[in-house]
């Protein structure tokens, strides 16, 4: 059972247009989310997280969107760069980030210039 | 934000040794780590957590006498493959969670192929 579902495993746009990243989770418990960004053979950076007292956090180009009665998240990178081309991942964790994280499959992203 | 390395980067061995891979914390305390395994195009998939000077805590279906994992520092983790098979070839990344983060912080990961 997927508890963290990034149902599209790809995404291409254009330079300087909008990123959506969505992501659906089923455990209620879960009360922290976070996105990570991964290149091929490299670990996972932390990109933004919110938690679930809130809706939206924001951090430069990237916005994180939370719909706890739909159990959705979403990730928007405005503007996007060629250099955002990488694999997404969402996370969620029960009792904030110290837990341990239930990870989806991850969204490619492409950027094209 | 914090920064968590691994070592070695890339690791192959003959089936039947041992490896060890290392974790470390470099600019913060851990107080809890975790391993995760990664297969070709799949997400990340956690081994175990462990916190300083206890026992790991398993995930259901990973072998704690194969895996072998040992957090005895605030600022070391090691994971020990042991008597490693093919079927152990893998990514494998280490994350760390300190009292002063929100976020778990990972390492840059360890490609391990078993010949």
């Amino acid at each position: 059972d997927q508890q963290v579902k990034q149902n599209s495993p790809s995404l291409s746009v254009q330079e300087g247009r909008i990123s959506i990243l969505n992501c659906d989770y089923t455990n209620s418990m879960f009360d922290y989310f976070l996105w990570y960004k991964k290149y091929p053979a490299e670990g996972p950076t932390f990109l933004i997280s919110i938690s679930s007292i809130k809706d939206k956090n924001e951090d430069g180009r990237f916005t994180v969107f939370l719909n706890k009665s739909a159990k959705h998240l979403s990730l928007h990178i405005v503007p996007s760069q060629p250099g955002d081309s990488a694999v997404y991942f969402c996370a969620a964790s029960a009792r904030g980030g110290s837990e341990k994280l239930v990870f989806g499959k991850g969204m490619k992203l492409t950027v094209n210039p | 934000g914090a920064v968590v390395s691994q070592h070695p980067s890339w690791v192959i061995c003959k089936s039947g040794t041992s490896v060890k891979i290392e974790c470390r914390s470099l600019d913060f305390q851990a107080t809890t780590m975790f391993w995760y395994r990664q297969f070709p195009k799949q997400s990340l998939m956690l081994m175990a957590t462990s916190n300083e000077g206890s026992k790991a805590t398993y995930e259901q279906g990973v072998e704690k006498d194969k895996f072998l994992i040992n957090h005895a520092s605030l600022t070391l983790s090691t994971l020990t493959v042991t008597s490693a098979h093919p079927e152990d070839s893998s990514f494998y990344i280490c994350s760390a969670h300190g009292d002063s983060y929100n976020e778990q912080f990972f390492g840059p990961g360890t490609r391990l192929t078993v010949l």
